[in-house]
């Protein structure tokens, strides 16, 4: 069982350079999610989607692009990098059809990507 | 608004003495808590949930919290630390309306040979 796995687990790159980070879940939850992880903070919803083709925007979306073609899969884009979204990324995915408050959220190992 | 205050940034006990991880809450609605724990270079695990059922929840691992409302906090405990424990833990409330986990900033738990 595979569950949800996050592609590359590290990254290093340069300002303005496009950068994808790859999230799957092997479960078929519908709903899925992207955090970044700063130091000294929890963690911020950037993007999330309901199912295959349905995204919404998060606390925080500015920089980044979303897709999702596949239930399984969930991209997260970063268009033109900047040293600002310097964190860890963490994907996740919560099992119900529709969103409720006492849903479980599982997460993945996380990307700490490294804006140069 | 709404909010997650984790009152200890760090916490060291020695190995085989009780934890204590204190979180407070704001919410105007009832919320749902989360405790959820990440091991170094590891991904996020549960550790346990309230869902407005019993107060006192139980989780993985032996911890345990409780949901005081008139308190507003959902303090994590454990009544004997082990090395294995030492990770960070983040404290969540979602509201009754709402989906959105709102994090605290974490709690480092340092465990003392």
């Amino acid at each position: 069982d595979a569950g949800i796995t996050q592609s590359p687990r590290y990254k290093i790159t340069e300002t303005g350079r496009q950068v994808t980070l790859m999230c799957h879940q092997t479960w078929s939850h519908s709903y899925m999610f992207w955090y970044r992880q700063d130091l000294g903070h929890g963690l911020r919803l950037i993007y999330y989607s309901a199912a295959a083709d349905i995204t919404d925007k998060g606390e925080v979306p500015d920089g980044y692009v979303v897709s999702r073609s596949k239930t399984e899969n969930f991209p997260l884009t970063l268009e033109s990098a900047t040293r600002s979204q310097t964190s860890v990324y963490f994907c996740a995915s919560s099992i119900g059809r529709q969103l409720r408050s006492t849903d479980t959220q599982y997460f993945g190992p996380g990307t700490r990507l490294t804006v140069l | 608004a709404q909010s997650v205050t984790q009152l200890d940034s760090h916490v060291s006990v020695s190995e085989g003495t009780p934890v204590l991880l204190r979180c407070n809450y704001s919410s105007s609605y009832s919320p749902s808590l989360f405790w959820y724990v990440q091991h170094p270079n590891k991904g996020l695990q549960l550790l346990l949930k309230y869902t407005s059922a019993a107060t006192l929840v139980k989780g993985i691992n032996g911890f345990e919290a409780e949901f005081k409302k008139s308190e507003t906090s959902f303090h994590l405990t454990k009544p004997s630390a082990h090395m294995s424990d030492a990770a960070e833990y983040f404290c969540v409330v979602t509201l009754d309306s709402n989906y959105q986990l709102i994090w605290g900033a974490g709690t480092k738990l340092i465990i003392k040979p």
